[in-house]
């Protein structure tokens, strides 16, 4: 099975500036079809996950500018170029590469300062 | 708008059983594949199974394989997750998610509490 290591577990952010994310896979997750099936999902506190980059680098319809994904291969990375306090969650990678199955990070609480 | 909403959950005894429901509007249920994915409390979350659109093609997490079971309605527009043999592990917020590899959409989620 594909294990997504993120980190870091626990990242305190000052409002206003950048926070990063990083997800790492134990193995490629380029596909057959050429695509690379890595989404990025935010957790507010007490709220479902919300889906913000899908395919490494495609954000979702309504998520601010501010969030961006990029990465290749093996190696991801979420950005967030100045943090908010609406930001505040835990955020997740998961891979849709190599199923069943499918696999999740373990999650970065990100917290403000 | 899409819309996906679980229920069915509660307080159950371990070895008992529970059926979950998803109810989806907003889109063709029929063109796409669903997932339960489910967060023990305080926990990460965690892919439970699949199944594709027309219900061709199923899968489990070891975790749940032989115990729980994936099926679709799309007649109404419906998933569910009959759970069997429930333990104290399973207990958590059961989410429904569709896509076969999005996970673009996500319900609210049941809880479901397995505890003598």
């Amino acid at each position: 099975d594909v294990v997504l290591t993120q980190s870091p577990l626990s990242l305190p952010v000052t409002l206003g500036q950048p926070a990063s994310i990083s997800c790492r896979s134990s193995q490629s997750l380029v596909s057959s079809d050429g695509n690379t099936h890595l989404n990025w999902f935010q957790q507010r506190p007490g709220q479902s996950p919300r889906r913000l980059i899908y395919k490494v680098s495609n954000r979702d319809s309504g998520v601010p500018d501010r969030f961006s994904g990029s990465g290749s291969g093996t190696d991801f990375t979420l950005k967030i170029s100045r943090v908010e306090a609406e930001d505040v969650g835990i955020y997740y990678c998961v891979q849709g590469t190599h199923w069943p199955p499918w696999t999740f990070g373990h999650g970065t609480k990100v917290e403000i300062k | 708008q899409v819309q996906l909403v679980e229920s069915g959950g509660g307080a159950v005894q371990p070895g008992r059983s529970l059926r979950l429901s998803c109810a989806a509007s907003g889109f063709i249920f029929s063109h796409y594949g669903m997932h339960w994915v489910r967060q023990a409390p305080g926990k990460g979350l965690e892919w439970v199974a699949v199944i594709w659109y027309d219900g061709s093609n199923i899968y489990y997490a070891d975790s749940v394989k032989g115990r729980f079971t994936i099926s679709r309605d799309n007649s109404r527009d419906t998933l569910y997750l009959q759970m069997n043999s429930l333990r104290a592990e399973d207990t958590a917020v059961y989410y429904c998610a569709r896509g076969w590899s999005d996970f673009d959409y996500w319900g609210q989620g049941t809880l479901v509490t397995v505890s003598s």
